[in-house]
């Protein structure tokens, strides 16, 4: 059974199109997260979410919308889709996240380029 | 400065060798740190967090926490080809924040 899942795998789309990536957790967690790995493998946190409340928004274009439809679910809405968006998106979940010794358990990535 | 800093590699070692990998950090208030691994084309994949001074050991490897130096290591004994990957620094904050990774090639 796959603990975090993201759909799809691989994404290839035009320049100016809206796309969404969706995740799922089966690990009972109550947060979830978007990271972007870009093409020098810097994985960086978009957004968090706490039981579906958004608790972490780093300085993302507001092209980019989470949403989070129940605690097991976080999707990821890109409007008017750039060159500069193409990387690799992983989901994330971890639980308790105020506590120094908890870890993030990662999705199998999304990899989305722009063409 | 960025938060957390690593070497880029590649790092090169051959087999049976240890493999060194090093990670600083700029928040002198950060408490939790982890090493994830990352093949190719994979998801990262957590090897070993750690929270104290000292050395923590597990299997074939040892994480080393300086919090006076802000420095973090992985040490990866009898390296085996399979090891090799992005090795990824990272430190607990609101989130995880990651180094941009050290690349390990083991050489048959």
């Amino acid at each position: 059974d796959t603990a975090v899942s993201q759909t799809p795998k691989y994404l290839v789309t035009q320049m100016g199109n809206d796309k969404s990536i969706k995740c799922e957790q089966n690990l009972g967690h109550d947060t979830m997260y978007w990271y972007k790995q870009d093409s020098k493998k810097f994985l960086k946190i978009m957004f968090s979410y706490n039981n579906k409340e958004l608790i972490i928004n780093e300085t993302v274009p507001n092209r980019f919308s989470p949403k989070s439809p129940d605690k097991a679910h976080l999707n990821l809405h890109i409007n008017s889709l750039e060159l500069g968006d193409s990387a690799v998106y992983f989901c994330a979940s971890s639980q308790y996240p105020w506590r120094d010794n908890t870890e993030a358990f990662f999705g199998q990535g999304t990899r989305l380029t722009v063409v | 400065q960025k938060e957390v800093e690593q070497n880029s590699g590649p790092l090169s070692v051959p087999e049976g060798a240890i493999a060194s990998l090093n990670c600083t950090y700029s928040d002198r208030g950060s408490q939790s740190f982890f090493w994830y691994r990352q093949y190719s084309g994979k998801s990262p994949e957590l090897i070993m967090s750690i929270y104290s001074n000292g050395d923590k050991e597990d299997g074939r490897f040892t994480a080393q926490l300086n919090k006076a130096s802000q420095y973090v290591s992985l040490l990866i004994r009898d390296s085996q080809p399979s090891d090799s990957a992005t090795y990824l620094c990272a430190v607990k904050r609101r989130a995880l924040t990651f180094g941009s990774g050290t690349r390990l090639q083991v050489q048959p």
